[in-house]
């Protein structure tokens, strides 16, 4: 069975801080990876990763993939109170499936 | 672009009736959508792909007859709550795969939800 695993499960910091999610995972044929931020409502689409190494960046936002490891980070530089939310990690395996497997989330908090 | 709507946000209903909501993708065509389930506090929980012109295919423990999923059209995909009990209360989130968009063909675009409660 697929399995994602983020941490920490939550965080609060400081506006300015910058912090870094973790998003590890077991998959069979993995695909790609994929980060979403959740408010109150959906999950909005932030980044695809399916290659090892390669930087994604949007703004104040960055995640990489380490695909021999099996691990993502999600980092967030001067964060702002906008930030605050549930960042999701999700998995696509291959094969016409095209699933995703969600992991827990990380919530978090950002202190004016 | 990649915009999917659901409807309606919330719905509040008796034991024992059926509500139906919908999903559709605004602006691209989308053969298939996905149907989520969350609970307060935790993770999105697939219930079921949703197949443009044939079954859907629903995750195990999923009971078919009472979340029945149409999907009638590229741009839209229905979900029936049926005989809702007040343990199917629930965040129902829907999703589409846009294989144009930027995200690529893996990327699932979200709708804004649907909030359950069955009295």
């Amino acid at each position: 069975e697929d399995k994602v695993v983020q941490s920490p499960l939550s965080l609060v910091v400081h506006e300015g801080d910058t912090v870094t999610l973790n998003c590890s995972y077991e998959v069979t044929n993995f695909r790609s990876l994929l980060w979403y931020k959740q408010e109150k409502k959906a999950p909005t689409f932030l980044f695809m990763l399916t290659s090892s190494g390669i930087e994604k960046k949007s703004g104040r936002l960055s995640s990489i993939l380490d695909k021999k490891e099996l691990f993502s980070i999600l980092n967030i530089t001067a964060t702002q109170t906008g930030d605050s939310a549930v960042y999701l990690c999700a998995v696509v395996r291959g094969g016409g499936n095209e699933k995703l497997t969600f992991g827990t989330g990380t919530r978090l908090t950002i202190i004016p | 672009g990649a915009v999917v709507s659901q409807h309606p946000s919330r719905v509040i209903c008796k034991s024992g009736t059926s509500v139906k909501i919908e999903c559709r993708s605004l602006d691209f065509q989308a053969t298939t959508m996905f149907w989520y389930r969350q609970f307060p506090k935790q993770s999105l929980m697939l219930m079921a792909t949703s197949n443009e012109g044939s079954k859907a295919t629903y995750e195990q423990g999923v009971e078919k007859d009472k979340f029945l999923i149409n999907h009638a059209s590229l741009t839209l995909s229905t979900l029936t709550v049926t005989s809702a009990h007040p343990e199917d209360s629930s965040f129902y989130i829907c999703s589409a795969r846009d294989p144009g968009g930027a995200g690529g063909i893996e990327t699932q675009y979200f709708g804004p939800g649907t909030r359950l409660l069955v009295l």
